[in-house]
């Protein structure tokens, strides 16, 4: 069974522009949460969504928003990008809501210039 | 979890040898927690779990001793080989949907 997939791999923007990375879960997974990875930060929690519904946030600014489609897949966006929104960003899919094993996709690495 | 820096603490162990990496939870009313290896370039990946009404589990090569008193999860590795070389994160869950708060990780470095 093919594991997380994240597209794209690699971007490079500027400030003030908006991006929007995309999650398809392992199939038959219906949940997906999203994740920032930081040196400075480590690990984050930003959004995790199910049933197609936003069912928890993290403590992020709403510059940071997500959405699910039918299909399970998951996109996220960034708007008015800043330098600090430099990050790798993971996705994770679980079987359903409250499932507690998460699997990570390999994360889509932002440069923000 | 802890708090996290730019420069994770480090584990160097013998080709062979055990290792033992250690966490400290934050949150006394977590039920579930987890260890995740990470890799470079790569994402995490799932290692063991635990929940919080047992005190170990054993999984192949790796035992997870959780210790609720003082809110300390390790992970151990027995026989360490090259290919365990890593970033090791622990992660608790609450009662919050699939939310994962992560320790700030140590990293294995494997001697042959």
């Amino acid at each position: 069974k093919a594991g997380v997939t994240q597209t794209p791999r690699y971007l490079i923007k500027t400030r003030g522009q908006q991006v929007t990375l995309s999650c398809s879960p392992i199939s038959g997974h219906r949940s997906v949460s999203w994740y920032q990875q930081t040196p400075g930060q480590g690990l984050q929690f930003l959004f995790e969504y199910f049933s197609e519904t936003q069912r928890n946030k993290g403590n992020f600014p709403g510059r940071f928003s997500g959405r699910q489609f039918s299909n399970s897949r998951s996109e996220m966006n960034v708007s008015t990008l800043e330098l600090g929104d430099s990050a790798l960003y993971l996705c994770a899919s679980s079987l359903v809501f409250g499932e507690e094993t998460q699997y990570f996709g390999p994360g889509t690495r932002l440069l923000v210039l | 979890g802890e708090s996290v820096g730019l420069h994770l603490p480090t584990l160097s162990v013998q080709e062979g040898d055990n290792s033992i990496i250690n966490c400290a939870y934050s949150n006394s009313a977590s039920d579930y927690f987890i260890w995740y290896k990470q890799e470079s370039g790569k994402g995490p990946q799932f290692i063991i779990d635990i929940r919080s009404n047992m005190d170990k589990r054993q999984g192949q090569r790796v035992t997870v001793l959780l210790n609720k008193t003082v809110k300390h999860l390790s992970l151990q590795i027995a026989a360490t080989q090259p290919g365990d070389s890593a970033v090791y994160f622990c992660a608790e869950k609450g009662n919050a949907g699939n939310m994962l708060t992560f320790g700030g990780g140590t990293r294995l470095m494997v001697k042959p």
